[in-house]
C-alpha cells in the first residue's frame, strides 16, 4: 500500500539547534517528493521538492532534504533553527502516472524554544 | 498569497444540513484538489479534478461530492452533515499532473466548517 511515514510527531528544539525530520515512503514506481510547511493559523506552503536529478535539494528559509532511494527516505534538515520555524511540517509523495494521488504524511509539529 | 481563493472562510451549520464550499484555482492551473484537515485525522486527501474531470479519489465520504466547472473553479458539497465533519477544508491547485513535476500544489486559505 502507498503510504508516507513521519515518525516524529512532535519535536521540541532550542534556537540554533540542528533539525532533522524523518520521512519514509512506500510507493511503487517513480515519485515526486515534497515537504510542505504550515505555520500556525495559515495554509500549507511548499518548502522544497524533488523531481529528479541531484538528490540533495535546497528549499526556502535554509531548509534542505536528501532523497535516498535505497532507503525510501526524504529527510528534512536545517543546520540552525529559528523561533520562526515553529510550524507543522508535512512530507508528501506523488507518482508520475496521470492517475496518481498525492499522499501526505501525518505531519511533525516543530516547537522552537526562544 | 498563493493565488488560490476559497469561500467562505468560516461556516457554521447544524447536523443534517448541506453546505457548498467554493474554490478558485490559480490562473492557468487545471488541477484542483480538496483536503480535509482535522485534529484527529490529520490532513486527508479527498478528491482531485483535472480540467473538469475527476482524476483521483481519496478518503471522500459518499455524503461528499465535488465538481469542477468549465471556468475551472470547483465546489465541494457536503451533505447530511455530522459533528465529525467539523474541520478545515483546503483546496489546492497545480498546473500539471501525471508527469515529472506533478504534485507541486498551491493551497488556499481554507474554509473552517463547524457543525453544531
Amino acid at each position: 500500500a502507498q503510504s508516507v511515514s513521519q515518525h516524529n510527531h512532535h519535536v521540541i528544539l532550542s534556537e540554533a539547534a540542528s533539525l532533522e525530520l524523518g520521512c519514509n515512503y512506500s510507493y511503487g514506481g517513480t515519485v515526486n517528493l515534497f515537504w510542505y510547511v504550515q505555520y500556525p493559523g495559515q495554509h500549507l506552503q511548499l518548502l522544497l521538492k524533488y523531481f529528479s536529478g541531484d538528490p540533495l535539494v535546497k528549499g526556502i528559509k535554509g531548509f534542505e532534504a536528501e532523497f535516498i532511494k535505497s532507503k525510501f527516505s526524504f529527510n528534512l534538515r536545517k543546520p540552525s533553527v529559528q523561533w520562526s520555524d515553529t510550524a507543522e511540517y508535512f512530507c508528501a509523495v506523488m507518482g508520475w502516472s496521470s492517475a496518481s494521488k498525492i499522499i501526505f504524511g501525518s505531519g511533525t509539529r516543530l516547537s522552537i524554544r526562544p | 498569497d498563493s493565488g488560490v481563493t476559497q469561500t467562505p472562510k468560516h461556516l457554521i451549520t447544524a447536523t443534517g444540513q448541506r453546505v457548498t464550499l467554493r474554490c478558485s484555482p490559480r490562473s492557468g492551473d487545471l488541477s484542483v484538489y480538496w483536503y480535509q484537515q482535522s485534529l484527529d485525522q490529520g490532513l486527508q486527501f479527498l478528491i482531485q479534478y483535472y480540467n473538469g474531470e475527476e482524476r483521483a479519489k481519496g478518503n471522500i465520504l459518499e455524503r461528499f461530492s465535488a465538481q469542477q466547472f468549465p471556468d475551472l473553479h470547483s465546489e465541494l458539497n457536503l451533505s447530511s452533515l455530522e459533528l465529525g465533519d467539523s474541520a478545515l477544508y483546503f483546496c489546492a491547485s497545480s498546473a500539471i499532473t501525471g508527469t515529472s513535476g506533478a504534485g507541486e500544489q498551491f493551497f488556499g486559505p481554507g474554509t473552517r466548517l463547524t457543525v453544531l
